[in-house]
Parts: C-alpha cells; structure tokens; sequence
C-alpha cells in the first residue's frame, strides 16, 4: 500500500527564515510525486510534479527536490503570503487508477 | 480558462438525509476523481472515472456513496442516509488522461 508521511506538522517561521518541508514516500512504482498549496476554506493548488530522483523545480520562492525515498519543498527567505497548509501526493505506475495517495500535510506560518 | 467548479459549497443537512454533489470538471478533461478530507485526515480517494470506461469505486466507504458522470463531464456524488461520520469536505479533480489533477474549492458537508 501507499504511503506518504510528512514532517513536521506544523512550522512557524519569520519572514525571511528559510527552511525546508519533508515528504517521505513508499510507493509500488512510482509515477510522480505532487507538491500542492491549500489555503483555508480553498481546494489544493497544483505547485509541481516530480518524476525521478535527482530532479529539481523551482518557482519563486519555492524549490521541490526529489530522491527515492523522500521529497523536499525549500522556502526561500519566505514571505507571510507563503502561510499555507502544503500536501505532498505520490501517484504510482502500477494499476489502473491514477489516484493520488496525500500526507496529511504541512501548516507552515510565516510572520512578518 | 475556467477551473473544476463544485455546488453547493457549503452542505448542511440532518442525520438520515441524502444529499447531492456536484462537480464540473476543466472542458476536454478527460479523468475525474473524488477525494474526501476530514478534519486532521489527508485527502482520501472515493472514486475515479477516466472517459468511457467503468469506474474505480474502490475507495467509497460504504454502500450509502455513489457517483455517476453523464456525458464524460459532470459528475454527481450521492450520499444516502447520511450520518454524522461523513462530515467532511468533498473534493473533486480531473485531469487530462493521468496528467496532473486540478482540484475544485470543494464542498463542506455538514450532517446534523
């Protein structure tokens, strides 16, 4: 089965204090790995897809890397816009339902 | 372009009600999925539809959900009986074949 663990539960930073979110994996084949930004009262917006290990995307301030065990989202000198819940999903090759399995996400605060 | 669009976006009904959800998926998008997600839980996957074929009811919780799609594009999930449990907010995606999913704002369900 599945599973997708993410660390920790919450995060409180300042403004500018750059840090990183960790999303663990175990998957039968992995397809893709989803980073998704959720703010309250909203559904999950998509941020990236990362296929294989070793790759790496980036957009603003966020950066999402990816090996075969884990996936990591680095905030870069983070602003209080940046306050979300983040969730990381894992999609496998395997079968044939292209569902998405979630962590239960990360709150990060960023205060000014 | 238009994104997923959901109704009603707030549910409030009495325990053994059936209640009605629906979900327009993004035009030309030929998957669509359903996920709940309760208070502290991820997102858990309900059911899946992918163009003409047979749907993945494997997630549905018990015999009291249901969903169909007419015309590949809307999509109606149906909770009969409803009972406190079910709470949740009721999320819907789709997708180009199994690319990446765009989920609606969703639907807080309320049961009484």
């Amino acid at each position: 089965e599945d599973q997708v663990t993410q660390s920790p539960e919450a995060l409180r930073l300042q403004e500018g204090e750059s840090s990183s979110l960790n999303c663990s994996y175990t998957v039968s084949g992995l397809r893709g790995l989803f980073w998704y930004r959720q703010d309250p009262g909203k559904g999950p917006e998509f941020l990236f897809t990362l296929y294989s290990a070793g790759e790496e995307k980036e957009k603003e301030r966020l950066k999402a890397t990816l090996t075969k065990k884990e996936s990591f989202l680095h905030i870069t000198a983070p602003k209080p816009e940046d306050s979300a819940t983040y969730l990381c999903a894992v999609q496998s090759e395997t079968g044939a339902n292209s569902k998405l399995t979630f962590g239960k996400g990360i709150t990060l605060s960023v205060r000014p | 372009g238009a994104g997923v669009s959901q109704s009603p976006s707030n549910k409030v009904t009495e325990k053994g009600k059936d209640v009605e959800l629906r979900c327009d998926p993004i035009s030309g998008h030929t998957a669509l999925y359903w996920y709940r997600q309760s208070l502290g839980q991820g997102l858990e996957f309900l059911i899946y539809f992918q163009g003409n074929s047979a749907p993945d009811k494997s997630g549905l919780p018990s015999d009291r959900f249901s969903a169909e799609r007419t015309g590949g594009s809307v999509s109606t999930l149906t909770i009969q009986r409803t009972q406190q449990e079910d709470s949740a907010v009721y999320l819907c995606a789709s997708s180009f074949l199994i690319d990446t999913q765009y989920f609606g704002p969703g639907t807080r369900l309320t049961v009484l």
